[in-house]
């Protein structure tokens, strides 16, 4: 089965700088590529997502990169905010099922 | 748009009670629900997927007879902890999927077991 690795587990950044999580997966069928925030006791929300027919997505402060080869996928938050503190998870998709990282805690240093 | 809800949103009860969670899409119908545990500090963990009408997959690992899912309708699915114990304390998120890929997750249900 699909087998998501996440790193790091834990990123500590200073506000205003830039934040980068990498994943990679194993099963060369997932074709899609979702990221999740979830703060502590509440639900996981989707900020941003990729299929495997695109290499690169952005929106605003946050993008996503995608290398189906490689299979490496990696999210890139620039001009972090305190309010981008949270634990941040991958994950791969194939025929419905989501398989998730372990996580990032992600800290917004002042 | 795409509302799950969660009832109820955190419970405790006693050892080798019975606890039932209720999913609910508020605003479409669901032709897949998930349900997914959650242990402190880690990730969420797919323990089983239900499509309306049949008999929910359970993954590996996952005691079907420990935890029955029913899923009566196009909007509600329930997951039923029988015989609880202080190890099954966790947090229980549902999914809502009424379209390839994409979930709609809802708000989550900690439960407690003394």
């Amino acid at each position: 089965g699909e087998n998501v690795e996440q790193h790091p587990s834990t990123l500590s950044v200073q506000e205003g700088d830039s934040a980068v999580i990498k994943c990679t997966y194993s099963d060369s069928a997932s074709n899609y590529f979702p990221w999740y925030k979830q703060e502590l006791g509440k639900r996981p929300q989707l900020i941003i997502d990729i299929r495997s027919n695109v290499g690169e997505k952005k929106d605003q402060r946050i993008a996503v990169t995608l290398n189906k080869t490689a299979k490496h996928f990696s999210l890139h938050i620039t001009e972090t905010q305190p309010e981008d503190s949270a634990v941040y998870f991958c994950a791969a998709v194939r025929d419905d099922k989501i398989i998730f990282g372990k996580g990032t805690r992600l800290h917004i240093l002042p | 748009g795409a509302v799950v809800s969660q009832h109820p949103s955190w419970v405790i009860c006693k050892s080798g009670t019975s606890v039932k969670i209720e999913c609910r899409s508020l605003d479409f119908q669901a032709t897949t629900m998930f349900w997914y545990r959650q242990f402190p500090k880690q990730s969420l963990m797919l323990m089983a997927t239900s499509n309306e009408g049949s008999k929910a997959t359970y993954e590996q690992g996952v005691e079907k007879d420990k935890f029955l899912i029913n899923h009566a309708s196009l909007t509600l699915s329930t997951l039923t902890v029988t015989s609880a114990h202080p190890e099954d304390s966790s947090f229980y998120i549902c999914s809502a999927s009424f379209a390839a890929d994409t979930q709609y997750f809802g708000p989550g249900t900690r439960l407690t077991v003394l």
